[in-house]
């Protein structure tokens, strides 16, 4: 799986968008960019998944360059309850188990 | 649906004692994984499963066993408890060909 480059932490204001960059220069065709984020020590949760087209769900957006080599979640509205890890993934889905491989994520702490 | 549940969520061994670190989810999912997480690092693949009867390691497998003998199921096996293995603990499943993985809330173990 690619390696991916996040910035080890980042503050955001409350009701502010939170832009989280994540590079992944050596991203493969078939890999996704996954994003996932853990509260507090808690189970790591999904946020959204992307491959070469923009997303958005109801938690975020994801844009990715049109070369796939980086990606940006945003949050449009943080809250207080956004604080946490933002950890960016990339792994190909494989019939022989989707693993995915953690880094060092971004810790991300939303302020009043 | 309880999802992925994780037991117990606490625990402290002694060095050299073992123990099964107990995990089931309701949602019929294929694959299960097991992790673990040392303070301020990122998760780390100990040992999947793509299906009842099949297991295979991860990044880290050392000191430790599964078996996957039914789909709802993964138990995770200390031998031989070391300091080195406390940690927190955690399980996760999904669907072949999904791109969602759903975590447990985790064990936190400490070998003392």
């Amino acid at each position: 799986d690619a390696k991916t480059t996040q910035p080890p932490s980042m503050d955001c204001a409350e009701g502010r968008a939170a832009n989280l960059p994540c590079n992944h220069s050596t991203i493969s065709g078939n890999e996704y960019v996954y994003w996932y984020r853990q509260i507090h020590s808690q189970g790591p949760q999904y946020i959204i998944h992307g491959l070469k087209n923009n997303e958005t769900n109801e938690m975020a957006s994801l844009i990715i360059t049109e070369d796939r080599k980086s990606s940006t979640l945003i949050l449009p509205h943080a809250t207080l309850r956004d604080t946490a890890v933002y950890y960016c993934i990339v792994s190909a889905p494989i019939a022989a188990g989707n693993k995915l491989t953690f880094g060092g994520g971004t810790r991300v702490l939303v302020k009043p | 649906n309880a999802g992925v549940t994780q037991t117990p969520k606490f625990r402290i061994l002694k060095i050299g004692q073992s123990m099964t670190l107990q995990c089931a989810q309701d949602m019929n999912h294929n694959y299960m994984y097991w992790y673990r997480q040392d303070p301020g690092m990122g998760l780390k693949l100990i040992y999947y499963s793509v299906g009842a009867g099949i297991t295979d390691k991860g990044e880290v497998p050392n000191g430790y066993n599964v078996s996957r003998s039914t789909t709802e199921d993964f138990p995770l096996r200390l031998e031989l408890a070391a300091p080195s293995q406390t940690s927190v603990y955690f399980c996760a499943s999904n669907r072949p060909g999904s791109t969602e993985a759903f975590f447990g809330q985790g064990t936190r173990l400490t070998v003392v």
